[in-house]
């Protein structure tokens, strides 16, 4: 089955620094989403991008479906933004699309 | 929109015992439910589809006759553990999405935390 690889796999930033998490896929998908788990297990939808570009505040994110990577963007990290980021990718089988899930950066924002 | 509600968030029972979980959309028909487990410091494994009205479809390595799947309308699935042992302990999240659209992405409920004794 596809394969997806988060990187790095931890991540440790000061409060105000910039970062860049990485997900690369091992086959073609036809949809990518961001989430962001808080310490207490919620996933929060950051972006639905199955391709291109998008911005949302201090986050945005890019994937190249040809090169089977997404990017996700923080800039101006706050410790609110900790917690463990998870890409999961989509493909259509049949009558019912799956997300298969990343192995996840756990990110620590210290003040 | 698209909020998805699951209960209970927290679960300590005694082994041997059967926990039910729910999960509902409240502003939106779910076509399709999906349930999934994380152990601590891992990934979220999909454990099983649903769809509204027929049987769930397990993954592979999931045990049907252990993990019960009912999703008798369009907001509303359950989830029950049953004879629970000290190794089913996991964090347990629902999602769901909408119908008549497969571009739609998936809304995750908050999870459930199981521990059992």
């Amino acid at each position: 089955g596809i394969q997806v690889e988060q990187s790095p796999p931890d991540l440790i930033l000061q409060e105000g620094a910039n970062s860049t998490l990485r997900c690369n896929f091992s086959d073609s998908v036809n949809n990518l989403q961001w989430f962001h788990q808080n310490p207490w297990g919620q996933l929060i939808n950051l972006f639905y991008i199955p391709s291109g570009t998008k911005q949302n505040g201090r986050l945005s994110a890019t994937t190249v479906a040809t090169e089977r990577y997404s990017l996700l963007y923080i800039s101006s990290s706050q410790t609110t933004d900790s917690g463990v980021y998870f890409c999961a990718v989509e493909r259509y089988g049949g009558a019912t699309n799956k997300l298969i899930f990343g192995t996840g950066t756990l990110l620590a924002v210290q003040p | 929109g698209a909020v998805v509600s699951q209960h209970p968030s927290w679960v300590i029972c005694k082994s041997g015992t059967s926990v039910k979980i729910e999960c509902r959309s409240l502003d939106f028909q779910a076509t399709t439910m999906f349930w999934y487990r994380q152990f601590p410091k891992q990934s979220l494994m999909l454990m099983a589809t649903s769809n509204e009205g027929s049987k769930a479809t397990y993954e592979q390595g999931v045990e049907k006759d252990k993990f019960l799947i009912n999703h008798a309308s369009l907001t509303l699935s359950t989830l029950t553990v049953t004879s629970a042992h000290p190794e089913d302990s996991s964090f347990y999240i629902c999602s769901a999405s909408a119908r008549d659209n497969r571009f739609q992405p998936q809304h995750f409920g908050d999870g459930t935390r199981l521990s059992i004794l």
